[in-house]
């Protein structure tokens, strides 16, 4: 079966922490993404990745960065974490080559 | 430029009534794949089905089918006999080469299906 787990279910932080969310699927996928969901405006991509250590923008990677160092292991980072970043994160994976994307349970983030 | 459109937000329907959630889509690619997805209030996104361009054979699975139109850019779910399991927010997707074996998903914003019972 399909496992993708993401560090937290829900998270709470501060205006101005540095924010960590993880990723880590099981199946030896290559391609990883992350989408914040919002109401109204659906899932929009942020990063995906398609490798270790490689990287690409999305539709809105403005305030996140990430980090593949481990194939399983895709993380987001809020750099300084704002009150518009309150969201839910959506992580997904696929194998190489396929398109059918695989999510994990999602984590609400509030920023206060 | 790749595009969705669930033009239904909400839906309500009783408990048994069949219902169609409608997906319009726009590609200039020759060859695509469509995607549904399930969303319960747990927040997971469950995949249902995916479809590629070039069958266009309606899909059954249990009470749920698909009814794809190339002509129309149409890629509509329908639920007979709904179930109060059925509730959650329903995505359609349409999948798109990004390079280096990847493929992107744009998705539509989502229709909030509720099954009163």
């Amino acid at each position: 079966d399909v496992k993708v787990t993401q560090s937290s279910r829900y998270l709470v932080k501060r205006t101005g922490e540095k924010v960590f969310l993880e990723c880590v699927q099981d199946m030896d996928h290559e391609n990883m993404f992350w989408y914040r969901q919002d109401p109204g405006l659906g899932l929009r991509l942020i990063y995906f990745s398609y490798d270790v250590k490689m990287k690409e923008k999305g539709d809105i990677p403005e305030g996140y960065s990430v980090s593949r160092e481990k194939k399983e292991r895709f993380s987001l980072i809020l750099e300084s974490a704002s009150t518009n970043q309150t969201s839910m994160y959506l992580c997904a994976s696929t194998p190489p080559s396929r398109n059918t994307q695989y999510f994990g349970p999602g984590t609400r983030l509030t920023v206060l | 430029a790749q595009k969705v459109t669930q033009a239904q937000t909400e839906i309500s329907v009783v408990e048994k009534e069949d219902v169609t959630l409608d997906c319009v889509y726009e590609t200039r690619d020759t060859t695509y794949y469509l995607f549904w997805y399930k969303q319960p209030p747990s927040g997971e996104l469950v995949f249902l089905i995916r479809r590629n361009s070039f069958d266009e054979q309606n899909e059954i699975s249990g009470r749920y089918s698909w009814n794809f139109q190339k002509s129309t850019s149409s890629f509509n779910f329908t639920i007979t006999a709904s179930q109060v399991v059925d509730s959650a927010v329903y995505f359609c997707a349409l999948s798109s080469y990004s390079g280096a074996g990847s493929y992107q998903l744009t998705f539509g914003k989502g229709t909030k299906l509720s099954v009163i019972p």
